[in-house]
């Protein structure tokens, strides 16, 4: 168990819907990251937080946006969503420290229909 | 943006062979950090180089910084069924603000009984 937590596991919507997938960081770590993998392929890094403020944007969609929150658990949002955005969706938190790992959730796994 | 290529991109063997996976990029990091994802989970740290030149050998895996901490390798001896999975390499940059990781490209091993 990494300590992270990501809700909901699984989601199934429509394209043109809009979703929130929340990311609750292990103890302790001000760091969350989103990544988005499609289907065999690598890491796709989004977007960082480092304690509420926004620390570094990757390839992350104008449709997508992102927070923390002051408790540090964070949301992506994700609207206008097309079929091409059905991946899975991992958070992972760390600790400021460079030989630090990224401990990762077990992914939201996201279906446009 | 810091990329990191990693070769081969799929790998299929019989168990009990030897298999090197690489790891390359034109930036210097901080330290490297390799990680093996298995199906439906999120990724999960095996290791964390940092020196130039270093070598660290988790049982039947042993992994290598480069000199010039821009590249890296993986080498796992006699390879079990249990080692299938997806492979990925991330070059860590520290910060005050939180760390920035670059991952690989990823290598996808399959391991025949």
């Amino acid at each position: 168990d990494s300590g992270v937590t990501q809700t909901p596991k699984h989601l199934i919507t429509a394209t043109g819907q809009r979703v929130t997938l929340r990311c609750s960081p292990r103890s302790g770590d001000l760091s969350v990251y989103w990544y988005q993998q499609s289907l065999d392929q690598g890491l796709q890094f989004l977007i960082q937080y480092y304690n509420g403020e926004e620390r570094a944007k990757g390839n992350i969609l104008e449709r997508f946006s992102a927070q923390q929150f002051p408790d540090l658990h964070s949301e992506l949002n994700l609207s206008s969503l097309e079929l091409g955005d059905s991946a899975l969706y991992f958070c992972a938190s760390s600790v400021a420290s460079s030989r630090s790992p990224l401990h990762f959730g077990n992914g939201t796994r996201l279906t446009v229909t | 943006t810091q990329l990191l290529e990693q070769s081969p991109q799929f790998l299929s063997i019989q168990e009990g062979e030897n298999l090197t996976v690489y790891c390359n990029s034109s930036s210097v990091f901080s330290s490297l950090q390799w990680y093996r994802q298995e199906p439906g989970e999120g990724p999960v740290l095996l290791v964390t180089v940092v020196t130039g030149g270093e070598v660290k050998k988790l049982k039947r895996l042993t992994f290598q910084f480069g000199d010039a901490r821009k590249d890296s390798s993986l080498h796992i001896t006699a390879a079990q069924t249990g080692d299938t999975g997806l492979y990925l390499c991330a070059g860590v940059d520290g910060g005050s603000a939180g760390n920035q990781f670059y991952f690989g490209t990823g290598t996808s091993l399959t391991v025949i009984p």
